[in-house]
């Protein structure tokens, strides 16, 4: 059965360094999503993709996140500078209709920030 | 603006009894509803999903949930727990983008 893969399952970096987290969607799959969920709290939206372009993201989505589809296979996250409250377990996820359809996620990256 | 209330952060039942685990949600639209299962150490995985068809959903694993519009419920229920249910549940709702609700951890006494 298909699934979504994201790598690293833990990453570990310190304040004010750059992160990038990596997933694989699913191969037919035409939306993209990341989501964290800090440590005791809820899972949170953070963006969605489509088309090669971000369609939604949120509040917490600010200047030092951003997104990319560098190839036809890999979706990133890319932090540019790290802070303590970045900490978090960060999930991707893809889906073929959009958001209001089933979304599958992966296993997650954790991130701490030292 | 949408939003979830899971009622319960811990539910305990016993092994081969009942589950009720409670949700409501607020939507300014005809939302998406689901729920999802997270396991120690594991992914989300979805359970259930209503997207305007029957209001009685069934999941897998012998879960199932009822949309109830006039009352702004979706319900997860499940007949006889198992120790294999033991988790983290999330009701989640979808007018766009999803939110969460806080999530109700599961526990199963053998």
């Amino acid at each position: 059965e298909p699934e979504v893969t994201q790598t690293p399952s833990h990453q570990v970096t310190q304040m004010g360094q750059e992160v990038i987290l990596r997933c694989v969607p699913i191969s037919n799959h035409l939306y993209f999503y990341w989501y964290r969920q800090i440590l005791g709290q809820k899972v949170e939206f953070l963006v969605s993709f489509y088309n090669n372009e971000i369609s939604e993201k949120s509040e917490i989505f600010d200047d030092q996140f951003s997104v990319e589809r560098p190839d036809g296979s890999n979706f990133t996250l890319k932090i540019r500078s790290t802070k303590l409250e970045d900490s978090a377990m960060y999930f991707c996820a893809s889906s073929t209709k959009g958001p209001r359809d089933e979304q599958f996620f992966g296993p997650g990256t954790r991130l701490t920030v030292l | 603006a949408q939003s979830v209330t899971q009622l319960d952060s811990h539910v305990s039942v016993s092994e081969g009894t009942p589950v009720l685990l409670r949700c409501n949600y607020s939507s300014s639209y005809s939302p998406s509803l689901f729920w999802y299962v997270q396991h120690p150490n594991k992914g989300l995985q979805l359970l259930l999903k209503y997207t305007s068809a029957a209001t009685l959903v069934k999941g897998i694993n012998g879960f199932e949930a009822e949309f109830k519009k006039s009352e702004t419920s979706f319900h997860l229920t499940k007949p006889s727990a198992h120790m294999s249910d033991a988790a983290e549940y999330f009701c989640v709702v979808s007018d766009w983008e999803l939110t969460f609700g806080t999530g109700t951890r599961l526990t199963i006494i053998p």
